[in-house]
């Protein structure tokens, strides 16, 4: 699986959209992106995954560039609860295997 | 439809102890996985299972241990156990054993005193 390079940390005024990037320069053509955000101590939560695509669901927007190098998760009006963890993670085969990062550790502030 | 659940959700041993922690997936998911997450190793993938039978397998000594039902519940033993096995033990649960998502459940806080 393809590794992932996330900034260890973002603030975000709330209200306001939250862009949180990902590099996997060396994702291959069957290989999704995953997002997770993990609440302190709580497990995992899944958000959103994509190959080539934008996708659009109600938690956030999750956007691929077209070399698929790199992806952009976002949460359009961020909220306190938003202040979590966020994993990427690029996954592809059968395997039931996800490899966590360091994330990025995202602070919304009122 | 009701998450994965784990029980119990914090437990407390001693070295040299062992334990079985419990997982049981969403309804009509057949996969389950498990994995470790301490703060020096972040979250690490153990093992997981489809139809009773181990598919895959991360890099842990032979203290850890588990199995699935044929419910699909599955359990994880952890034996011997050693200061360093204090973590959160997480579990997830996917319909089968493609690119389907994993949903985890809350965890279990083991501590080793």
């Amino acid at each position: 699986d393809a590794k992932t390079t996330q900034p260890p940390s973002m603030d975000c005024a709330e209200g306001r959209a939250a862009n949180l990037p990902c590099n996997h320069s060396t994702i291959s053509g069957n290989e999704y992106v995953y997002w997770y955000r993990q609440i302190h101590s709580q497990g995992p939560q899944y958000i959103i995954h994509g190959l080539k695509n934008n996708e659009t669901n109600e938690m956030a927007s999750l956007i691929i560039t077209e070399d698929r190098k790199s992806s952009t998760l976002i949460l359009p009006h961020a909220t306190l609860r938003d202040t979590a963890v966020y994993y990427c993670i690029v996954r592809g085969g059968f395997a039931g295997k996800l490899i966590f990062g360091q994330g990025t550790e995202l602070s919304v502030k009122p | 439809k009701a998450g994965v659940t784990q029980t119990p959700r914090y437990l407390i041993k001693t070295r040299g102890q062992q334990v079985t922690l419990s997982c049981s997936p969403i309804s009509g998911h057949r996969s389950v996985s498990w994995y470790q997450q301490t703060p020096g190793q972040g979250l690490q993938f153990l093992f997981e299972y489809f139809s009773e039978t181990q598919r895959n397998k991360g890099n842990f000594p032979g203290r850890f241990s588990g199995r699935q039902f044929s419910n699909s519940r599955s359990e994880m033993n952890v034996s011997t156990l050693e200061l360093g096995d204090s973590a959160l033990y997480l579990c997830a649960s996917r319909y089968g054993i493609n690119t389907d998502t994993q949903y985890f459940g809350p965890g279990t806080r083991l501590t080793v005193l």
